[in-house]
């Protein structure tokens, strides 16, 4: 059964880089059927799509974000990750990473989720 | 950039009751490329419906999606007690991949 675990930083300073692992378990990340994505969600709002990885490497980032966000993806540990650069108390949110399709980019399996709070 | 927005805010009914739950698209989106998902406090999302209307491994048929173009519907047929959460839909045609604000449905 596909499992997948963020790990990371519970706090940031202002102006800093936010890092975020999501380590895949139960299944292969190398799958040509997948995506694999980042989601956020700050207290008491709504759902971000912060952007996603291929095996391959190939990404996209939600435009809103795309000039301080990374995503990267290691195959030989199942693991895929998120760099956010520059962060602000408005960064501040739960963390989710999420398996989404190929094709279809709906979202079917997610962690459970990693709180990051900005703060100095 | 696809806005949705999804009406009510908030919905107050009872166990056994029928919820309906709306998401409008700001642009057309191909029924192929909407999905809901429920969220409970303290938890992930929960995937339930994709593709408008297919329901996703494990959720029960009291859950349905329908709708075209515009216009999406969720709806619990019958509230059960664990129903009571946050819905949100979210569009994957185009990217930025966009979700709707969610809808509370709690209970009366």
């Amino acid at each position: 059964q596909l499992q997948l675990q963020e790990s990371g930083p519970g706090l940031v300073k202002p102006s800093e880089t936010l890092s975020l692992t999501c380590t895949v378990s139960g299944d292969s990340i190398s799958s040509s059927s997948y995506y694999w994505g980042w989601i956020r969600q700050p207290p008491g709002k709504g759902l971000e799509w912060i952007g996603s990885v291929y095996y391959s490497g190939s990404t996209y980032y939600n435009p809103s974000l795309k000039s301080r966000v990374t995503i990267s993806v290691d195959t030989s540990k199942t693991q895929f990750s998120l760099k956010l650069s520059s962060v602000t108390a408005a960064d501040t949110a739960v963390y989710y990473c999420a398996r989404g399709g190929y094709y279809y980019f709906y979202l079917d399996v997610w962690g459970e989720g990693a709180t990051v709070a900005v703060s100095s | 950039e696809i806005v949705l927005t999804q009406s009510p805010g908030t919905l107050s009914l009872s166990p056994g009751e029928r919820a309906t739950l709306s998401c409008r698209a700001s642009q057309s989106v191909s029924s192929s490329y909407l999905a809901w998902y429920q969220q409970k406090p303290g938890q992930a999302p929960r995937l339930l419906i994709y593709g408008t209307s297919t329901r996703a491994t494990g959720i029960p048929d009291r859950f349905s999606g329908s709708g075209a173009g515009t216009d999406f519907t969720l709806t619990i047929s019958r509230l059960e007690p664990e129903d009571f959460a946050v819905y949100y839909c979210q569009q994957y045609v185009s990217s930025p991949f966009t979700f709707g604000p969610g809808t509370k449905v709690d209970i009366k």
